[in-house]
Order: C-alpha cells, then sequence, then structure tokens
C-alpha cells in the first residue's frame, strides 16, 4: 500500500465544518482511499471510502481531487463525539487485501 | 450487524511468559487479522488468516504465534514477553475481496 501524509493534529470548536487533509502523491490507478477514526480505547472504525468520485454517507464528505493526489475527509457540524484520531489509507482494489498500512493519523480535538 | 469480541481487554503479564489473546467475529467474515498499536504510532500487521486453518505472517510476526482454529475465531500467543513492553492488539476481520476492516476495542498488554 502507497504511503499518505496527514497532519499530526487539528483544532475545531462544536458546530464547525472541519477539513482534515491527506496527500497521497504517490497512488497508483487501483488504490481506493479509505478513512477510518479511532477513539481511546477502541479499535479504528470505518469512515468511508473512495476510488476517484466524491462520496458522501452518514458520517463524512469525502472530497478526492482530480489527479487523485491528495484528499480531504469533511466534517460537518462536529461534535464533541467526533474527536477521535482520523487515519487515511490506501488499499489496493484487487489481489490480497491482508496488509493494512495504518500511519499515526490526525488526532482531532473538538472544543464545546 | 456482527461484532468483534477480544479478551482479555487487558493483559499483565511477566518477562518471558506466554501470553494468549483471543478474538471472536460473528460477521461469518473470511479473513481475519492482528495488529499491534504502540503508543504514538500507527497499526502494524501481525498475522492474518484468509480462511480457517489459513495463517499468513505479517510485517512484525517474530515473536508471536497465531492460530485460526474456526472461522469464526483466532487467536494469538506472544511466544515470550519482553520487559517493560506495552502495548494494544487489535483484532479485526473483513469479507475476502472487500477492503472495509471492522475492528476490536483491542487488549491492552502489559508487561511487568
Amino acid at each position: 500500500d502507497a504511503k499518505t501524509t496527514q497532519p499530526d493534529s487539528m483544532e475545531s470548536t462544536e458546530g464547525e465544518t472541519v477539513h482534515l487533509p491527506c496527500s497521497h502523491a504517490t497512488i497508483s490507478g487501483n488504490e481506493y482511499i479509505y478513512w477510518y477514526r479511532q477513539v481511546p480505547l477502541q479499535g479504528p472504525e470505518y469512515v468511508t471510502h473512495g476510488l476517484q468520485q466524491n462520496t458522501t454517507n452518514s458520517m463524512a464528505f469525502l472530497a478526492i481531487a482530480s489527479d487523485r493526489k491528495s484528499s480531504t475527509l469533511i466534517l460537518p457540524h462536529v461534535s464533541l463525539r467526533d474527536a477521535a484520531v482520523y487515519h487515511c489509507i490506501l488499499r489496493n482494489s484487487g489481489g490480497s487485501n491482508a496488509k493494512l498500512t495504518f500511519g499515526k493519523g490526525t488526532k482531532l480535538s473538538v472544543k464545546s | 450487524g456482527g461484532i468483534i469480541t477480544q479478551t482479555p481487554k487487558f493483559l499483565i503479564g511477566q518477562e518471558g511468559q506466554k501470553l494468549t489473546l483471543k478474538c471472536q467475529q460473528n460477521f461469518n467474515h473470511d479473513t481475519m487479522y492482528w495488529y499491534r498499536q504502540d503508543s504514538g504510532k500507527g497499526l502494524r500487521l501481525i498475522y492474518y488468516s484468509i480462511t480457517e486453518n489459513d495463517l499468513q505472517k505479517g510485517d512484525l510476526s517474530e515473536g508471536y504465534d497465531a492460530s485460526r482454529e474456526k472461522k469464526s475465531s483466532f487467536s494469538l500467543t506472544v511466544t515470550s514477553a519482553q520487559k517493560n513492553e506495552m502495548a494494544v492488539f487489535l483484532c479485526a476481520s473483513s469479507i475476502w475481496g472487500k477492503n472495509t476492516l471492522y475492528f476490536g476495542a483491542g487488549t491492552r498488554l502489559s508487561v511487568l
């Protein structure tokens, strides 16, 4: 899996819309962009994923650059429950899907 | 929906001790994984299993054994606990060929 780069931390206030960036300049054509988040004392939780088109679900909106070299996870109207470490990772669509490389991620803090 | 259950939640061992961590999933997923997470670092793959009785080494398999006794369970053994070792061991599962992983809450290991 190719490498991703994320800021170590970001701060926000309840009710704001948060943009979490991820750089993946060496992404290959068959790699999906996945986002997971992790709160203390829990394992990572799936948030969303995409290949080329922007995607949206109940948790977040994923904006993918047209050249796919970067993406942004957008969290609308964050609450205290959204405070977590957010991991951006790349996964191949074919072959073995076993190896999954997580980096340190971005620690999102939310103030009331 | 399903759940992944890891036992025990907390494990305290002695240096040199053999320690076993257990993981059960009721998603009926084919593939199961063991990851290690150290404080301030990302996840590293220890072992994974594509199906019952299959075992594949990850990047961090030295010092560990694993066993996939049946489809729903995957055990990890620390063959000789290292003094002052502290880490979280995360179990995950997925459908083979699908890239979305579902994680357990983790087992927190401390070695005295």
